[in-house]
């Protein structure tokens, strides 16, 4: 099955740094890639994703980059606030079914 | 309505109840999940119903049973539980894959179970 490897697993910058999360997976099946954002307490909410015919797609401060020879994507935040402290979890998922495997979190702390 | 709801939000049991939890969507999605999630841990799998069909059970213990009763609702029916089962349990939604597409997870809030 997938196995994703999430780094680094804390991440602490100052606000109006960026952040950068990397994840690595194994399955070449695997062809969606989302980014979850969990706050202490709340659900998982998703707040960007990227197909395998993508390699990189932005939403405002938040990126995602692909590299599907290499098995890596990244998260890239720009301009951090501290409402951006969560838990990040990447996420990969195979085209032929919905068995979704998380990466084991990275906790970001934005310094105000 | 774009939410996953869940209930209760929080429970308390002792290792011989029978409790159950609950999930419903009106999204429309046809696939449904059941997530687990320990402090400071990601959420694991645990089962996938896929048009109202069990379609992956990550080899959860029996005392686990999920349920399907139609596309809108998913149930977990807990029986002789033990403590370390104590966990935040997440219920998700999405349309199904299909034509080599998968799509988004909607989580809903949570159930925060802890089993005395």
């Amino acid at each position: 099955g997938e196995n994703v490897e999430q780094h680094p697993s804390t991440l602490s910058v100052q606000e109006g740094d960026s952040a950068v999360i990397k994840c690595t997976y194994s399955d070449s099946a695997s062809n969606y890639f989302p980014w979850y954002k969990q706050e202490l307490g709340k659900r998982p909410q998703l707040i960007i994703d990227i197909r395998s015919n993508v390699g990189e797609k932005k939403d405002q401060r938040i990126a995602v980059t692909l590299n599907k020879t290499a098995k890596h994507f990244s998260l890239h935040i720009t301009e951090t606030q501290p409402e951006d402290s969560a838990v990040y979890f990447c996420a990969a998922s195979p085209y032929n079914n919905n068995d979704m495997r998380f990466g084991a979190g990275t906790r970001l702390t934005v310094k105000p | 309505d774009t939410e996953v709801t869940q209930t209760p939000k929080h429970l308390v049991m002792g290792m011989t109840n029978k409790k159950s939890l609950k999930c419903e969507q009106h999204m429309g999605h046809r696939a449904m999940y059941w997530y687990k999630q320990k402090a400071k841990k990601p959420p694991e799998l645990m089962f996938v119903y896929s048009y109202e069909k069990l379609s992956i059970n990550e080899s959860v213990p029996s005392r686990f049973s999920p349920e399907c009763p139609n596309s809108s609702l998913l149930n977990l029916h807990l029986h002789a539980l033990q403590p370390e089962d104590s966990a935040l349990y997440l219920c998700a939604s999405s349309q199904d894959f299909g034509r080599g597409r998968v799509e988004t997870q909607y989580f809903g809030p949570g159930t925060r179970l802890l089993v005395l």
